[in-house]
């Protein structure tokens, strides 16, 4: 079954950092695109940014360019999604999902910064 | 940047209803679409994949028509279990992608 599992919730002060993760099972972890979406507290779905495991490369929607770093690590089929300065407006729940057209997801992470 | 636009934003509508949603492209995107079903709490679900294949395990009321810059979701018989947001989204800008703003369905 393939299937993604991301770390747990996370409470923040703003200007930390943080690093949050998806795992990958069931499948080549390196042959498929895994991308990160953001979901604000109700709002929709906010395309971030994608990675190609196998060889890094990493794409940015023009939204959260310089804003978040995405990379992986494929020795042990994960993705991670970081920041360097939390501010509160990063409060959402952030998903992970195999490949452009995004199936399976993660379980989701919610992560929270507040003073 | 390829905008996606959905409508109605939301709707009621009576357990039995046919409920058709629509997704439109800013420019023409072939069939490079999917559709999404997200419970509140719970992650997305894939429902249609390449605008009109429905993903296996998914009732067969749920159907995806369109392509270029037009597309439709399509429940021929809504359920109470059917009550969600849908959200389009468009993977043609490879690996780029965009999702549409959502649909929010209630049961009356």
């Amino acid at each position: 079954e393939v299937q993604l599992v991301q770390s747990g919730a996370e409470v923040k002060k703003p200007g930390e950092s943080l690093k949050i993760s998806c795992k990958g099972s069931g499948y080549d972890f390196t042959s498929y695109w895994i991308g990160w979406v953001r979901q604000m507290p109700g709002k929709g779905l906010e395309w971030m940014g994608i990675i190609f495991p196998g060889d890094s490369d990493t794409r940015y929607s023009p939204s959260f360019q310089g804003q978040v770093t995405i990379s992986a690590d494929k020795s042990i089929s994960t993705a991670y999604l970081q920041w360097t300065s939390l501010k509160a407006s990063d409060t959402a729940m952030y998903y992970c999902a195999r490949h452009v057209d995004m199936d399976p997801w993660g379980q989701g992470t919610l992560v929270t910064v507040s003073s | 940047d390829i905008q996606m636009t959905q409508s109605p934003s939301s709707l009621s509508a009576s357990v039995g209803d046919r409920v058709t949603i629509t997704c439109r492209a800013s420019q023409g995107i072939r069939s490079d679409l999917g559709w999404y079903q997200q419970k509140p709490g719970k992650a997305p679900k894939r429902l249609i994949y390449a605008a009109s294949s429905l993903q296996s395990g998914v009732p067969s009321r749920f159907s995806g028509s369109g392509s270029g810059t037009e597309f439709t979701l399509t429940i021929s018989s809504l359920q109470p279990e059917d009550s969600a947001t849908y959200y389009c989204l468009q993977h043609n800008s490879y690996p780029l992608g965009t999702f549409g703003p959502g649909t929010k369905v209630d049961i009356k």
